[in-house]
């Protein structure tokens, strides 16, 4: 049964700092990975989309890295902001048309 | 492009009473997915149903609990008899047939509080 853990569970950085958010995966055998962001009382936001033949991904000031044979996923946030300030969570899928397999997330807050 | 909807986005009932949850997909979308998320956790996995048909409900609750997704207009998730713990953000999420972009596009969700 895949899990999906992330770490740290929460986060307060100083603006501008660059910081990493962990996602870990039991199951190696995924067939993507992405990243979401969701602010307080709101839907999902996606950020990035990893496919599993992919080792990272950027946007913005946002880049998604893969390690499928260790199970990991980092992602890197450069000169944070204040208005990044949300719960970060990462998702798996086993195959194409399955559902996602969440993380927990991690709590970012970013003070001015 | 309208993206995933969802209403109401607030419900509140009382114990014992029903709830019905409603999700119109991304237009052209024939895949529909319901998440619930309790408070304080991630999102978890109830079920996934294609146009008239389940595909997947084994993250759904064996009682009280049905979804269905009619040839014509909404996905419906049904709670019966709501409990304080059916108390989450219910999220539905749609994907467009194989060959599209592999993806989920999020609804806002729907709150229900159970008082």
């Amino acid at each position: 049964k895949q899990e999906v853990t992330q770490i740290p569970a929460a986060l307060s950085v100083p603006e501008g700092e660059n910081l990493v958010l962990n996602c870990s995966f039991t199951d190696s055998a995924i067939y993507n990975l992405q990243w979401f962001r969701q602010d307080p009382g709101k839907g999902l936001t996606s950020l990035l989309l990893i496919q599993s033949s992919q080792r990272e991904q950027t946007s913005g000031r946002l880049n998604a890295s893969l390690d499928k044979s260790s199970g990991r996923s980092t992602l890197y946030i450069a000169a944070s902001q204040p208005g990044d300030s949300a719960t970060y969570l990462c998702a798996v899928r086993l195959g194409y048309g399955q559902n996602f397999v969440f993380g927990p997330g991690t709590r970012l807050s970013v003070l001015p | 492009n309208a993206g995933v909807m969802q209403n109401p986005r607030h419900l509140v009932r009382r114990r014992g009473q029903e709830a019905r949850l409603r999700c119109s997909p991304v237009k052209g979308h024939s895949h529909v997915y319901w998440y619930r998320q309790l408070p304080e956790e991630g999102l978890k996995f109830m079920v996934y149903l294609q146009k008239e048909n389940i595909i997947d409900e084994s993250g759904m609750p064996k009682e009280r609990f049905s979804a269905e997704f009619p040839k014509e207009g909404p996905s419906i998730l049904r709670i019966q008899q709501v409990v304080r713990g059916d108390s989450a953000a219910y999220f539905c999420a749609s994907s467009p047939e194989r060959g599209g972009p592999d993806t989920q596009y999020f609804g806002p969700g729907t709150r229900l509080t159970v008082l």
